[in-house]
């Protein structure tokens, strides 16, 4: 079975610009969420969504973050403009919630590694 | 206040010897789950064992084992016979309670373990 799917894996891109990650869920899970992994502030969760629904983005650092989610498949995390503080590694995971037998256990895609210069 | 602290940056084992990585937890919510993911140098996320803080026996999962003491809100990862492949970073997480329909775990910052020859 296929793992969550993010892409690109690498990104390097200059001040200003804007930066696109993707990521697709473990089919048949219904939580999403966005990490971000720096050396200085560890992993911070930016954005989750249940049933496609944003649930909590009080992690998104300001305005110029934004996630969607059109479907159950597919979600975006948008960065515009970008600045050298955003490089990170951007994690995408995903999970089945804790109904029935499912511990919660978050199944995290390779990361995007993203680096503004 | 922290809601998961790992107070030890940094651990040396030495080959086949078992290790105890630290994590203390803060919650008021009576239902929670506890979790140890690994990150190894090439960055993946990888679950290890799952605690459920209604569980009454300690988690165990091959060589890991969880020594969950509820009442010291600790949940210490034990890796018995440590392998040289075991060298990675270590991170303890925590979902509380069912809040909105989500379920986000709240990293610490991770343990650095070093298996040496």
């Amino acid at each position: 079975d296929a793992g969550v799917i993010q892409s690109p894996r690498h990104e390097v891109t200059e001040m200003g610009q804007e930066v696109t990650l993707r990521c697709k869920p473990i089919s048949g899970h219904n939580s999403l969420f966005w990490y971000r992994q720096t050396m200085m502030r560890g992993l911070e969760l930016l954005i989750y969504f249940n049933n496609n629904v944003p649930i909590d983005d009080s992690g998104m650092p300001e305005d110029r973050f934004s996630a969607k989610m059109p479907n159950a498949s597919f979600s975006t995390l948008k960065i515009q403009p970008s600045e050298p503080r955003d490089s990170a590694v951007y994690f995408c995971a995903s999970s089945l919630g804790t109904s029935g037998l499912s511990t919660g256990e978050l199944f995290f895609g390779e990361g995007s590694r993203l680096t503004v210069l | 206040a922290q809601k998961i602290t790992q107070t030890q940056p940094g651990m040396f084992v030495q080959e086949k010897e078992a290790v105890t990585l630290d994590c203390t937890y803060d919650t008021s919510d009576p239902s929670y789950g506890l979790f140890w993911y690994k990150q190894p140098s090439s960055g993946e996320m990888i679950f290890l064992i799952y605690q459920g803080s209604y569980d009454q026996q300690n988690a165990t999962e091959g060589r890991y084992s969880l020594n969950f003491q509820k009442a010291r809100k600790s949940a210490n990862l034990v890796i018995s016979a440590s392998q040289l492949g075991d060298s990675a970073m270590y991170f303890c997480a925590m979902r509380e309670g069912w809040k909105g329909g989500g379920n986000k775990l709240t990293f610490g910052t991770g343990t650095q373990l070093k298996v040496e020859l």
